[in-house]
């Protein structure tokens, strides 16, 4: 199985603040990488899609990038609603597998 | 926009066998262009994917889970299913339904999620 790593495991930051988030693979995934944004008792809603491709009807906030091992979810100026656990996930190959989430909470 | 919902037990017990189904609104479970997928979250834990089924008939199962799962479609019903069998109070989670993308493997739809316990 290709094991995903986050980091940091979580964050605080302030509205308007530049957040950004690192996901590796245990092995190269190419651009099969994808972000998920999980509010409490929400399921997963998908934000970013093959490693920097935006999601329809996503903020423009929001951008990802990487490729092979090691991607990156940014998130330019944070918002009150962007409080959450962002998840990364790879669909190289099966088992697909999740990252540990990332919390963002407020500062 | 299509839509997904789970139903199912939301209390089952050891050794026993976990049934859900999702049914699907908005799209046709046909379509070439999707997987349907189950996967879980045990309460304040991490997601983890459990299997996928495709149009052709072909599955594909977490190997951490395969003697265990089956999933299943009724294209009639426009639904399709998941069995788990002899559970452990390891199984208890939040179970969710999701379309997922066949080409690049993204989950854009996903169900609101059934919680199901295993207790006797």
């Amino acid at each position: 199985d290709i094991q995903m790593t986050q980091s940091p495991s979580s964050l605080s930051a302030s509205v308007r603040d530049r957040v950004t988030i690192t996901c590796r693979a245990s092995q190269s995934i190419r651009s099969y990488l994808n972000w998920y944004q999980q509010k409490p008792g929400k399921a997963p809603k998908l934000l970013i899609y093959a490693a920097s491709s935006l999601q329809s009807g996503v903020p423009s906030r929001f951008s990802g990038s990487g490729s092979g091992t090691d991607f990156t979810l940014t998130i330019s100026s944070l918002q009150a609603e962007d409080f959450a656990t962002y998840y990364c996930q790879q669909s190289f190959s099966t088992p697909m597998t999740f990252g540990p989430g990332t919390k963002v909470d407020i500062k | 926009q299509v839509q997904l919902q789970e139903s199912g037990p939301g209390l089952v017990k050891p050794s026993q066998t976990l049934s859900l189904t999702c049914s699907v609104s908005g799209g046709s479970i046909s379509s070439g262009s999707y997987y349907w997928s189950w996967i879980r979250q045990p309460a304040g834990k991490g997601l983890e994917w459990i299997g996928r089924f495709y149009t052709s008939g072909s599955t594909n199962y977490n190997p951490s889970l395969k003697s265990r799962v089956t999933i299943s479609v009724d294209t009639s019903k426009n639904q399709f299913s998941l069995q788990l069998t002899s559970v452990t109070a390891a199984d208890t989670a939040v179970y969710y339904c999701a379309r997922v993308d066949f080409w690049g493997g993204h989950g854009d739809s996903w169900g609101q999620g059934t919680l199901v316990t295993v207790s006797s």
